[in-house]
């Protein structure tokens, strides 16, 4: 069935460190992946989306890259500052032409000053 | 309303009882999912309208869940015969038409059965 499987579940780094969270998914035919960030007792909300026919984007500290072959995505966040701690939650959207949306466990981020 | 709007926030409901959660999507948006979510874990997706349609209903955990949509807004989760491993945080997003794009959070419905 369906799955997007998220490592790690959580991330411990320094201020201005770079932090790597790496995301799986079982769908060949997905086409849109994008990443949510939660802070605590707060709503999930988007922060980078990228489109399977797309490689990479980047949005200031953030960036996602997409291998679809290994079916295979990741995010990065360069100078990583105390507010970036939060949840990570990768998404993969399935095919079937039911735009079912699947999330994967989630990465705890803490970034200590 | 500006944003998705769920009620009630918190309800705290006695084992075997019956609860209804209500979402009210952002104004337009035709797309209505359901998610789950226990303490400390991720989204369980529980079932996505189009409009008044839920082509996939199979993140429902059991028969004792439901949810229906009328007139293509409000939609109402409901839950038969509470259990206890029922108690989460249920969270309802909506996207406006088209295949890809931002989902809009409410704030979510906690649920905790005794």
């Amino acid at each position: 069935g369906e799955n997007v499987e998220q490592h790690p579940s959580t991330l411990s780094v320094q201020e201005g460190d770079s932090a790597v969270i790496k995301c799986t998914y079982s769908d060949s035919a997905s086409n849109y992946f994008p990443w949510y960030k939660q802070e605590l007792g707060k709503r999930p909300q988007l922060i980078i989306d990228i489109r399977s026919n797309v490689g990479e984007k980047k949005d200031q500290r953030i960036a996602v890259t997409l291998n679809k072959t290994a079916k295979h995505f990741s995010l990065h966040i360069t100078e990583t500052q105390p507010e970036d701690s939060a949840v990570y939650f990768c998404a993969a959207q399935f095919s079937g032409g039911y735009n079912k949306l699947i999330f994967g466990a989630g990465t705890r981020l803490a970034v200590h000053p | 309303g500006a944003g998705v709007s769920q009620s009630p926030s918190n309800k705290v409901t006695e084992k075997g009882k019956d609860v209804e959660l209500r979402c009210d999507p952002i104004s337009g948006h035709t797309a209505l999912y359901w998610y789950r979510q226990s303490l400390g874990q991720g989204l369980e997706f529980l079932i996505y309208f189009q409009g008044n349609s839920a082509p996939d209903k199979s993140g429902l955990p059991s028969d004792r869940f439901s949810a229906e949509r009328t007139g293509g807004s409000v939609s109402t989760l409901t839950i038969q015969r509470t259990q206890q491993e029922d108690s989460a945080v249920y969270l309802c997003a909506s996207r406006p038409q088209g295949e890809v794009g931002e989902l809009f959070f409410g704030e979510g419905s906690r649920l905790t059965v005794l």
